[in-house]
């Protein structure tokens, strides 16, 4: 099993143009997140999903929106990068449902510069 | 609001000297506390997950230990492989099993 996968690893982005992140898992997980990652800022939770078909934002959803296209897939989307989205992004799962806690599985990350 | 609070920001050890870590938390009913190691230009990874006061785990030269207000992550002769950033997270009960991260513990262990 390749467990959470992330595309693309890099990404340089112009201020203005817009892209799409990746995420892909093969654990079968019900639930899955985007988080950025900032210096001396910690994880911060961007949008998820705790299921197929539903989304739901997150501490720091501006200027992002996030398809969940399929029970595998969790995607992305800056429609018009800003420099303050310069950050590290890493999706994570989980199998989430029934009465115990439930642990987030990271993929790889994508590491973005907005110029 | 949640809260995770991790101390101290960056710790350097040499090697064979044991250590602690902290995480204090504040959440509104605990459903797990969780600890990650992540490795420079990688994605955390897990580590334990405990659920209730008084509960340990331990991994190789790692135990984790949880009381109702902070988590300490032990670390016994620590090597240099043992070098990262240890973060930690909590889990509250009606979250939709959101995590909120501390910042994170560099770790650094000397030869």
């Amino acid at each position: 099993n390749a467990g959470v996968t992330q595309t693309p690893k890099f990404q340089v982005l112009k201020t203005g143009q817009s892209m799409t992140l990746q995420c892909a898992q093969d654990m079968n997980h019900n639930s899955m997140y985007w988080y950025r990652q900032d210096p001396g800022m910690g994880l911060r939770l961007i949008y998820y999903s705790a299921s197929e078909g539903t989304t739901d934002k997150g501490e720091v959803p501006n200027g992002y929106n996030v398809s969940r296209l399929n029970k595998r897939e969790f995607s992305l989307r800056l429609e018009s990068a800003a420099p303050s989205q310069t950050s590290v992004y890493f999706c994570a799962s989980s199998e989430a449902g029934g009465q115990g806690s439930d642990t987030q599985y990271f993929g790889p990350g994508t590491r973005l510069t907005v110029l | 609001e949640d809260q995770v609070t991790q101390s101290p920001e960056a710790l350097r050890l040499q090697e064979g000297e044991s250590s602690s870590l902290n995480c204090s938390y504040t959440v509104s009913g605990l459903r797990g506390l969780f600890w990650y190691r992540q490795d420079p230009g990688k994605g955390p990874e897990f580590l334990f997950t405990l659920y209730s006061a008084g509960e340990e785990k331990e991994k190789e030269r790692l135990k984790a230990t949880l009381t109702k207000k902070e988590s300490f992550l032990h670390i016994t002769a620590p090597k240099p492989e043992d070098s990262a950033t240890y973060l930690c997270a909590v889990q509250a009960r009606g979250s939709n099993y959101k995590l909120t991260f501390g910042k994170g513990t560099l770790l650094t262990v000397n030869p």
